[in-house]
């Protein structure tokens, strides 16, 4: 299994601001893939963060908007920018196991916007 | 998007055993059908997935029909803490990480 570390848990901010979030995984994994989580909502799939390379994003996020960076093979950082309260959700950071059967996530940075 | 079906809600008595289906008529042929929980306030948490045969482990079992458009995800004793939201995806091998979440079902089990 991959242990996977989130920071900031949980976090309150003001409209407009930005916030980075970041993920660290105990062991080396290609691909590392972000969430969103709005209240009472399911999951759904932000981007897929490659080191080495520019994100891949999901229709309806732009890189404007959630900038992320894989500096290597260990850790990831995303940054929701120019925060409104619609963007108050959990983030989750999530990889794909070493046996190629499973995805581990991490457990979600909580983000209110006021 | 999510291109499976599952009922929003299902309950079941502590000990029995809940039996979760999923539609997922438009599966491809190399697409595995997974099965992931959310309890709440954590990140999903993986169970089990399978193609086309049965499968089985500690925590479950994984029934698909022959022609693969529907599968039961069985808890076999089901307990308080299995309390959750459960979701069926299809997802490729190539691209298990990245997954569409449909709406799932929320089991709740009750003493």
């Amino acid at each position: 299994s991959a242990v996977i570390s989130q920071k900031p848990s949980r976090d309150i901010c003001q409209r407009g601001t930005s916030l980075t979030i970041q993920c660290q995984v105990d062991s080396q994994v290609t691909m590392m893939f972000w969430y969103r989580q709005q209240p009472g909502q399911s999951l759904t799939l932000i981007a897929t963060a490659n080191q080495g390379s520019e994100a891949t994003y999901e229709s309806g996020f732009v890189i404007d908007k959630f900038p992320i960076s894989r500096p290597n093979l260990t850790f990831s950082t995303l940054t929701v920018s120019n925060m409104s309260p619609e963007d108050s959700s959990i983030y989750l950071c999530s990889v794909e196991g070493r046996r190629d059967t499973e995805a581990f996530f991490g457990q979600g940075t909580r983000l209110t916007v006021v | 998007d999510a291109k499976t079906t599952q009922p929003p809600s299902m309950d079941c008595a502590e000990g029995r055993a809940a039996n979760l289906p999923c539609n997922h008529s438009t599966i491809s042929g190399n697409e595995y059908v997974y099965w992931y929980r959310q309890i709440h306030s954590q990140g999903p948490q993986y169970i089990i997935h399978g193609l086309k045969n049965n499968e089985t482990n500690e925590m479950a079992s994984l029934i698909i029909t022959e022609d693969r458009k529907s599968s039961t995800l069985i808890l076999p004793h089901a307990t308080l803490r299995d309390t959750a939201v459960y979701y069926c995806i299809e997802a490729r091998g190539s691209t298990l990480g990245r997954l569409y979440f449909g709406r799932g079902t929320q089991l709740t089990v009750w003493p």
